[in-house]
């Protein structure tokens, strides 16, 4: 099994350019989430779904959009990226409904932007 | 709303040294538990977790006590390598108000030293 597929590894983007993060899971999760991480900070939740049509803002929503239209991909979009939007971005999903059960990670995008 | 903070760091060790990791959570109802590691260039992945007060969460020799009455869920090893190198994070979900949502702590840089 691939688990969580993230794409690209890398992106370096010009301020105001947009892209979309890519995210897929083919592991049945219900629900799926996007978060960032930054030094110090650890890992904060920017996104989240727990379905296909059903998406909520995390802690950090400002600037990015989400949409979940199959169960296995969750993309991730910067409207129109700022350098305060350099981080790395983890694609994570888990089955909905039970605190207990384990999170599987992507590998990471490192998105810089100058 | 629920809040995971961890010992500050970095973290050196010299190989086969004791390593605790402090990790103290604040949530209502009864959140479960987890280690995350992250090593170099990858995603994270659960070390160990616990569900419920007095449980042992344990893999590849850590180990973490689920302590309600201290809000706790130190992290522990007993002789670490130069290979337990690695950020460990420290995170909760569950719980009256999360659901399936991950909280995570800042991280800890761990480096071990031949």
């Amino acid at each position: 099994n691939a688990g969580v597929t993230q794409t690209p590894k890398f992106q370096v983007l010009k301020t105001g350019q947009s892209m979309t993060l890519q995210c897929a899971q083919d592991m049945n999760h219900e629900y799926m989430s996007w978060y960032r991480q930054d030094p110090g900070m650890g890992l904060r939740l920017i996104h989240y779904s727990v379905g296909a049509g059903i998406t909520d803002q995390g802690e950090v929503p400002n600037g990015y959009n989400v949409s979940r239209s199959t169960t296995e991909d969750f993309p991730l979009r910067l409207l129109s990226a700022a350098p305060s939007q350099t981080s790395v971005y983890f694609c994570a999903s888990r089955t909905w409904g039970r605190g207990s059960t384990e999170a599987f990670f992507g590998q990471g995008t490192r998105l810089t932007v100058v | 709303g629920n809040s995971v903070t961890q010992m500050e760091g970095p973290v050196t060790l010299s190989e086969e040294a004791f390593l605790t990791i402090n990790c103290t959570y604040t949530a209502t109802g009864y959140p479960s538990l987890f280690w995350y590691v992250q090593y170099p260039g990858e995603g994270l992945q659960l070390l160990l977790k616990a569900t419920k007060a007095d449980d042992k969460g344990s893999n590849k020799g850590f180990e973490a006590t689920y302590r309600k009455e201290t809000t706790s869920f130190h992290l522990e090893k007993g002789s670490v390598q130069v290979s337990d190198s690695a950020v460990y994070f420290c995170a909760l979900s569950g719980g009256e108000t999360s659901g399936s949502r991950l909280t995570f702590g800042e991280g800890t840089q761990l480096t071990v030293n031949p």
